[in-house]
C-alpha cells in the first residue's frame, strides 16, 4: 500500500544549526511533494514545493531536495530559530491539476535557544 | 486579504448527535478540500469539491458523513449520528485550481470536534 513516513520522534537542535527533516515514501510515483508548517491549533501552511524533475529548491533559510530513485525529500532548515519550532508535514501529489494531498504524520521540530 | 475561515472552532457534541461545520475558502477560489486529523495522525482526505460539485468522495469514512458547496463558496460538512471515533480536528482548505498549474492548497484553522 502506498505510504508515506516522517520521523515520529521531535527533533531537538539547537539554535543556528541545520535542522533536516525525512520524508519516505512507497508505492507512490508523485508529480510533486510540499512540505507544510502546522503550528498547534492552526491549519497546515505552505512552505515549498518541488517538482519530480527537480533535484533541489531553495527559499530564503528553506531547502528541499527531492530524490525520486531514493523516494526520499528532505527538508532542511538553516541557521535556525525558535520561532521555527513547529511541526513540518510532507505531502505528495500524483499529477498536475486537482489530486488530493496525501500527508504524512508530521516531524515535530524543537529549536532551543 | 482574508483567508479560510472555518466555525466554530470548537464543538462539543453528544454521541449520536448530528453536526454541521462550516468553511468559508478565500474568494476566487475553485477548489475546496476538507481534511480530517486525528491525535497523532497525519491530515486524511475527505472531500474535494470543483466549484460546486464533488468529484472525489472517496475519502469520506462511512454514509454518516456528507458535504455540499453552495454558490461555489461557503461549504458545510455534516456529520449524522456522531460517534466517539468521529473526534477529530477538521480542516478545510482552497485553492484557485489554476488549469494544469500546481495547486497549493490555503488551510483554515480548522474545527475540533469532541464527542462524547
Amino acid at each position: 500500500s502506498q505510504k508515506i513516513e516522517q520521523n515520529s520522534e521531535a527533533l531537538n537542535i539547537q539554535e543556528g544549526k541545520t535542522a533536516t527533516l525525512t520524508c519516505n515514501y512507497t508505492n507512490y510515483s508523485p508529480a510533486y511533494l510540499q512540505w507544510y508548517r502546522q503550528d498547534p491549533g492552526r491549519g497546515p501552511v505552505f512552505l515549498l514545493l518541488i517538482r519530480e524533475n527537480e533535484k533541489e529548491k531553495r527559499k530564503e533559510r528553506l531547502k528541499v531536495t527531492f530524490d525520486t530513485t531514493l523516494k526520499q525529500s528532505l527538508f532542511h532548515i538553516t541557521a535556525s530559530q525558535p520561532a521555527d519550532s513547529a511541526t513540518y508535514l510532507c505531502a505528495l501529489v500524483r499529477s498536475t491539476g486537482f489530486q488530493k494531498l496525501v500527508f504524512g504524520t508530521g516531524t515535530r521540530l524543537l529549536v532551543s535557544p | 486579504g482574508a483567508g479560510v475561515s472555518q466555525s466554530p472552532s470548537n464543538k462539543v457534541t453528544e454521541k449520536g448527535k448530528d453536526v454541521e461545520l462550516r468553511c468559508d475558502p478565500i474568494s476566487g477560489h475553485t477548489a475546496l478540500y476538507w481534511y480530517r486529523q486525528s491525535l497523532g495522525q497525519g491530515l486524511e482526505f475527505l472531500i474535494y469539491f470543483q466549484g460546486n460539485s464533488a468529484p472525489d468522495k472517496s475519502g469520506l469514512p462511512s454514509d454518516r458523513f456528507s458535504a455540499e458547496r453552495t454558490g461555489g463558496s461557503v461549504s458545510t460538512l455534516t456529520i449524522q449520528r456522531t460517534q466517539q471515533e468521529d473526534s477529530a480536528v477538521y480542516l478545510c482548505a482552497s485553492s484557485l485550481q489554476e488549469r494544469g498549474g500546481l495547486d497549493t492548497q490555503y488551510f483554515g484553522p480548522g474545527t475540533r470536534l469532541t464527542v462524547l
